[in-house]
C-alpha cells in the first residue's frame, strides 16, 4: 500500500518568511495529492491539492508542488501570517471510479512567531 | 446541513463498555470515510463507503469496530469492549465525485476516552 513521509514534523517561522513542508510517497501509481489545515479543536481542513498531469499549482500565498520522477511534493506558504499557524498534513491517493482512500503524512506542527 | 456533521464531539467510557459514533456527511456525497488520529499522530484509515459498494473496511485494527452506513446517508462507528489504546479522535470525512475537487469535507471528529 501507499506509504507517505512527511518533513519535518515541526517548524518555526517569523511573520513575514516563507515555509516549505516536505511528503515522499511511495506509491508511483498515486495521482492526487492534497494538503491539508488543521486547527486545534478542528477537522482537517482542504487548503490546496494538485494531480499528477500538473508540476505545480498556486492558490495566493499558498503554492504545491510535485516531481513525480522523485514521488516528492512540497508545499509552500509565502509571507506567513499568526493565522497560518496549524498542524498541515499532506496526503496521497490513486483516484479510481471506486473511491479515493487517502494516506496521510504524520503532520507538521508549523508556528508563525511575531 | 452546510458541513459534515459528528456526535458526540467528546465521549468519555469505560474500559469494556461499547460506543457509537455518529456521522451525518454533506447531503448528495456519495462517499464517506471514517478516520483515527491519536494524540500527535497522523490520520489513520478505517474505512470508507462509495456508494452501493461494499464498504472497504481493509483499516479497521480489529473485529471490535465496526460501521454500517444507512440509507446511503448517515454512518454509524461502533466499537465494542473499548480498550484504552482506543482513545483517539475519530473522524468522519464525506466527498463527491462530481465536485470540482476530490478533496474530503472533514467533521469536527469525537473525541473518545476511555478510562
Amino acid at each position: 500500500g501507499e506509504n507517505v513521509e512527511q518533513h519535518p514534523s515541526t517548524l518555526s517561522v517569523q511573520e513575514g518568511d516563507s515555509a516549505v513542508i516536505k511528503c515522499t510517497y511511495s506509491d508511483s501509481a498515486s495521482n492526487y495529492f492534497p494538503w491539508y489545515k488543521q486547527e486545534l479543536g478542528k477537522g482537517p481542513q482542504l487548503i490546496i491539492d494538485i494531480r499528477s498531469n500538473v508540476g505545480e499549482k498556486k492558490d495566493q500565498r499558498i503554492a504545491v508542488t510535485l516531481n513525480k520522477t522523485a514521488k516528492h511534493f512540497s508545499l509552500h506558504i509565502t509571507e506567513t501570517q499568526p493565522e497560518d499557524s496549524a498542524v498541515y498534513f499532506c496526503a496521497a491517493s490513486r483516484i479510481t471510479g471506486g473511491g479515493n482512500k487517502l494516506t496521510f503524512g504524520t503532520g507538521t506542527q508549523l508556528k508563525v512567531e511575531l | 446541513g452546510a458541513g459534515v456533521s459528528q456526535s458526540p464531539s467528546n465521549k468519555v467510557t469505560e474500559k469494556g463498555k461499547d460506543v457509537e459514533l455518529r456521522c451525518d456527511p454533506i447531503s448528495g456525497h456519495t462517499a464517506l470515510y471514517w478516520y483515527r488520529q491519536s494524540l500527535g499522530q497522523g490520520l489513520e484509515f478505517l474505512i470508507y463507503f462509495q456508494g452501493n459498494s461494499a464498504p472497504d473496511k481493509s483499516g479497521l485494527p480489529s473485529d471490535r469496530f465496526s460501521a454500517e452506513r444507512t440509507g446511503g446517508s448517515v454512518s454509524t462507528l461502533t466499537i465494542q469492549r473499548t480498550q484504552q489504546e482506543d482513545s483517539a479522535v475519530y473522524l468522519c470525512a464525506s466527498s463527491s465525485r462530481q465536485s470540482r475537487v476530490q478533496g474530503y469535507t472533514f467533521g469536527s471528529g469525537t473525541r473518545l476516552t476511555v478510562v
